[in-house]
């Protein structure tokens, strides 16, 4: 099956500057990759996602890219805020059943 | 966007009783609706992907017999937590795909608001 892994796990920026978060996958076949943003006790929120036929999408200051051959795709926050501030995970639509798999998540902490 | 509720956003109960969490998707119809578990400051496991009128897939070391999944209808599934023990505690999320999308948006998966399950 497939194995997303996230990097980093805690990620502590001051506000105004940029924050990356980066996953890996390990199955070739997958698709879809969101990204989503929790916060304390709440649901995942689909923030950005993008499919394999694109490389970059852009949502004003959330942006994704994505590597196909290297099997790696990145989250970029600009220009970030402390109400940024939250769990962010990364995750693949398998091939089986329409599945996602999760990375472990990262903790950002925005500080004003 | 699509909307899933869950219920009840809490429940405490006491070791031995089986719960009952409810997962619905409010204005679309979903045939797959998967559940997932969450433990605090860790990501979300899949648990199982609930498909509508037949049995469920359970992933591995999830056990089918104590975590008991039915989807008799395409804006329903329920999860019930057999012989509960503190242990089981946890964050319970449902989520949903909405087969009637098409384009950019068919993969996107909708999220419950999740179950706070305590027990005793």
């Amino acid at each position: 099956g497939e194995n997303v892994e996230q990097h980093p796990s805690t990620l502590s920026v001051q506000e105004g500057d940029s924050a990356v978060i980066k996953c890996t996958y390990s199955d070739s076949a997958s698709n879809y990759f969101p990204w989503y943003k929790q916060e304390l006790g709440k649901r995942p929120q689909l923030i950005i996602d993008i499919r394999s036929n694109v490389g970059e999408k852009k949502d004003q200051r959330i942006a994704v890219t994505l590597n196909k051959t290297a099997k790696h795709f990145s989250l970029h926050i600009t220009e970030t805020q402390p109400e940024d501030s939250a769990v962010y995970f990364c995750a693949a639509r398998g091939s089986t059943l329409g599945r996602l798999y999760f990375g472990r998540g990262t903790q950002l902490t925005v500080w004003p | 966007g699509a909307v899933v509720s869950q219920h009840p956003s809490w429940v405490i109960c006491k070791s031995g009783t089986s719960v009952k969490i409810e997962c619905r998707s409010l204005d679309f119809q979903a045939t797959t609706m998967f559940w997932y578990r969450q433990f605090p400051k860790q990501s979300l496991m899949l648990m199982a992907t609930s498909n509508e009128g037949s049995k469920a897939t359970y992933e591995q070391g999830v056990e089918k017999d104590k975590f008991l999944i039915n989807h008799a209808s395409l804006t329903l599934s329920t999860l019930t937590v057999t012989s509960a023990h503190p242990e089981d505690s946890s964050f319970y999320i449902c989520s949903a795909r909405d087969i009637g999308l098409a384009g950019p948006s068919y993969n996107e998966q909708f999220f419950g608001p999740g179950t706070r399950l305590t027990v005793l």
